[in-house]
């Protein structure tokens, strides 16, 4: 149980252009969602927390029109890189909460995203 | 703002061994959660274990097992008969149980070696 996805695992694109990455809770309802940008060999570094159906919250530092967050069902959020930059690249890890058990977040497999 | 301190950046340790990761946390809340997540080289995020801080027993499973110090908010992590498997980064976490929030704050890590 408490199984997370992301799609894609890894995506290249060209710099200017927009990435959509998608997290779903395979197996139950994700109250609440979050994403991470990890750097190589450092820590999850949180960007937002979304929950269904209202804006996301987002860390400070970062850009909230750069990337897009949305939550719009139970069960999928999805995190828009808008305008990719080099700079953007990164490894990119979505979490989820499950109803009724918010004190344990389970991860996805991550995306690793590289803006030529 | 809470703080997790992991303070060996690398560790090793030979298969069938013992091996104890340390975690120090600051806070000034009675209420939270503390967590050892584990990432192998695939990067997904694993939950190894969870304690509840109003718990006094150590949490365990299996050959993973925690020793909590709530007073000197110590949070340190024993991988038994360790196996190759066990080869990772591992990630002590933190997270409040009230107030709303509930962002998880991550240590730096420590990369785990298992040696034949």
């Amino acid at each position: 149980g408490a199984v997370v996805s992301q799609h894609p695992s890894r995506v290249i694109c060209k710099s200017g252009t927009s990435v959509k990455i998608e997290c779903r809770s395979l197996d139950f309802q994700a109250t609440t969602m979050f994403w991470y940008r990890q750097f190589p060999k450092q820590s999850l570094m949180l960007m937002a927390t979304s929950n269904e159906g209202s804006k996301a919250t987002y860390e400070q530092g970062v850009e909230k029109d750069k990337f897009l967050i949305n939550h719009a069902s139970l069960t999928l959020s999805t995190l828009t890189v808008t305008s990719a930059h080099p700079e953007d690249s990164s490894f990119y890890i979505c979490s989820a909460t499950e109803r009724g058990k918010q004190e344990t977040q389970y991860f996805g497999p991550g995306t690793r995203l590289l803006v030529l | 703002a809470q703080t997790v301190t992991q303070s060996q950046p690398e560790m090793s340790v030979q298969e069938a061994e013992t091996v104890t990761l340390s975690c120090t946390y600051d806070t000034s809340e009675s209420d939270y959660y503390l967590f050892w997540y584990k990432q192998p080289p695939s990067r997904q995020m694993i939950l190894v274990i969870r304690q509840e801080a109003y718990k006094q027993q150590n949490a365990t499973e299996n050959r993973f097992s925690v020793n909590f110090q709530k007073a000197a908010k110590s949070f340190s992590l024993k991988i038994s008969d360790s196996q190759l498997g066990d080869a990772a980064m591992y990630f002590c976490a933190y997270r409040e149980d009230q107030g709303g929030s509930e962002k998880l704050v991550f240590g730096k890590g420590t990369k785990l070696t298992v040696n034949p």
